[in-house]
C-alpha cells in the first residue's frame, strides 16, 4: 500500500542549530515532492519544491534534498529561530495522479530560544 | 479578498443535519481542492475540480458533495452530517500548469 511518512515525533531543538526533517515514501513514484509550513489554526504554506531529476534545493535557510533510490526527502532548517516553530509538511506530486498531492501527516518542530 | 476565504471560519453540527461549507478564491486560479486534516492523518483530498464545470473525487470523498459553477467558487456539502465528519476543512487552488497550492484558513467542524 501507498504510505508517506515523517519523523513520527516532535522535534524540540535550541535556537541556531539545525532541524533535520525526514519524509519517506513507499509505492509513489512522484515527480515533484513539496514542503508546506503549517501554524496552529491556519492552513498550509508552500515552502519549496524539488523534481525528481533533482538532488537538493536551497532557499535561504531552508534546504531540501531528494533521494528517488532511497524514496526519501530531507527538510533542513539551519540557523534555527524561534519562528521556525510550526508543523513541516511534505507532499508528493504525480503525473500519474493529475498532480493532485498526497500529504504525509506532518514534523511539528519547536525551536527553544 | 487577498486570496482564499472559507466560511464559517468553525461550526457545531447536529447529526444528520446538511451544512454547506464554502469557499472562494480571487486568484483565478482553475484547480480548487478540499481536504481534510485529522490528527496523525495529515490532509486528506476529498473532492477536486481542475476547472470550471468539472469535479472529481479524491481519497475520501463518501458523504460529501461539491460543485463548481464558476471559477470562484467551490462549495463543499454534507448532505447528513455524522460524527465522523467531524475535523478541520482546507479548502486550496492552483494555477494550471503550476505546482504550489494555495490554502484558505480552515473550517473547524465539530458534529455531534
Amino acid at each position: 500500500s501507498q504510505k508517506i511518512e515523517q519523523n513520527s515525533e516532535a522535534l524540540n531543538i535550541q535556537e541556531g542549530k539545525t532541524a533535520t526533517l525526514t519524509c519517506n515514501y513507499t509505492n509513489y513514484s512522484p515527480a515533484y515532492l513539496q514542503w508546506y509550513r503549517q501554524d496552529p489554526g491556519r492552513g498550509p504554506v508552500f515552502l519549496l519544491l524539488i523534481r525528481e531529476n533533482e538532488k537538493e534545493k536551497r532557499k535561504e535557510r531552508l534546504k531540501v534534498t531528494f533521494d528517488t533510490t532511497l524514496k526519501q526527502s530531507l527538510f533542513h532548517i539551519t540557523a534555527s529561530q524561534p519562528a521556525d516553530s510550526a508543523t513541516y509538511l511534505c507532499a508528493l506530486d504525480m503525473k500519474s495522479n493529475d498532480y493532485k498531492l498526497s500529504f504525509g501527516a506532518g514534523t511539528t518542530v519547536t525551536v527553544r530560544a | 479578498i487577498a486570496g482564499i476565504t472559507q466560511a464559517p471560519t468553525s461550526q457545531i453540527l447536529a447529526a444528520g443535519r446538511r451544512m454547506t461549507l464554502r469557499c472562494t478564491q480571487d486568484m483565478r486560479h482553475n484547480a480548487m481542492y478540499w481536504y481534510r486534516q485529522d490528527l496523525g492523518l495529515g490532509l486528506r483530498l476529498i473532492h477536486y475540480s481542475n476547472t470550471a464545470g468539472t469535479t472529481g473525487k479524491g481519497e475520501v470523498p463518501d458523504g460529501y458533495s461539491v460543485s463548481r459553477a464558476n471559477t470562484d467558487d467551490f462549495p463543499l456539502t454534507l448532505a447528513s452530517a455524522v460524527p465522523s465528519q467531524t475535523s478541520v476543512y482546507f479548502c486550496a487552488s492552483k494555477r494550471t500548469g503550476d505546482n504550489e497550492q494555495f490554502f484558505g484558513p480552515g473550517t473547524r467542524l465539530t458534529v455531534l
